[in-house]
């Protein structure tokens, strides 16, 4: 079965410094994975996706994650954070168990201190 | 136009009113669903609507009762529902249905519920 664990329920950053969030999955067969955001009493925003076209994906916002197969990880990254970076950040994988639908993390929630 | 909207943005209700919430899409999306979110928790799926086809229902009470009255559109009509069903009701529209692609999901602003 597909699955997908984001270590971390918060992550502290100072402003500046590296943002670093972390996604691992489970999965048989090659997953599509997605990074979402969402800010307070808003819906969730695409940041990028890994579609096996590279392992390396850019995204929205200076935000990118590299696919590492022996790994099992798509970590999201950001060299340097910004207060309005403090959101909820959520991992999900794309999955099929019947049918196709999306399984989410639990959620990191980001925050940016001055 | 990448928008899902969703009306209204707050909605309370006592345990016996009806009520509906709207979610409209203009992007061609030939997919879209219904979400549950509590706070501090990720979105639970209720329902996907494949092709203006009822595809997943996740053993959602029937107290909640999805329509899709065409591409464009998706309501989910309330009744009876319990103070536990309060939550952030999210509507999403994809391309296509997921099977098999690398689709995104569009997410709606959602609508925050207050089951009195």
């Amino acid at each position: 079965a597909q699955s997908v664990t984001q270590l971390g329920s918060h992550v502290s950053v100072s402003e500046g410094a590296l943002v670093l969030l972390r996604c691992n999955y489970s999965s048989s067969v090659p997953p599509y994975l997605f990074w979402y955001v969402q800010y307070p009493n808003q819906g969730l925003q695409l940041l990028l996706k890994y579609t096996s076209a590279a392992t390396l994906v850019k995204g929205i916002n200076g935000f990118e994650a590299e696919f590492k197969k022996s790994e099992t990880s798509f970590h999201l990254t950001k060299p340097s954070a910004h207060m309005s970076d403090a959101a909820e950040y959520f991992c999900a994988v794309s999955v099929s168990s019947g049918t196709y639908k999306y399984i989410f993390g639990t959620g990191t929630r980001l925050k940016v201190l001055a | 136009d990448t928008e899902v909207t969703q009306t209204p943005k707050h909605l309370v209700m006592g345990m016996t009113n009806k009520k509906s919430l709207k979610c409209e899409q203009h992007m061609g999306h030939r997919a879209m669903y219904w979400y549950k979110q509590k706070a501090k928790k990720p979105p639970e799926l209720m329902f996907v609507y494949s092709y203006e086809k009822l595809s997943i229902n996740e053993s959602v009470p029937s107290r909640f009762s999805p329509e899709c009255p065409n591409s464009s559109l998706l309501n989910l009509h309330l009744h009876a529902l319990q103070p536990e069903d309060s939550a952030l009701y999210l509507c999403a529209s994809s391309q296509g249905p997921l099977a098999g692609s690398s689709y995104e999901q569009y997410f709606g602003p959602g609508t925050r519920l207050t089951v009195t």
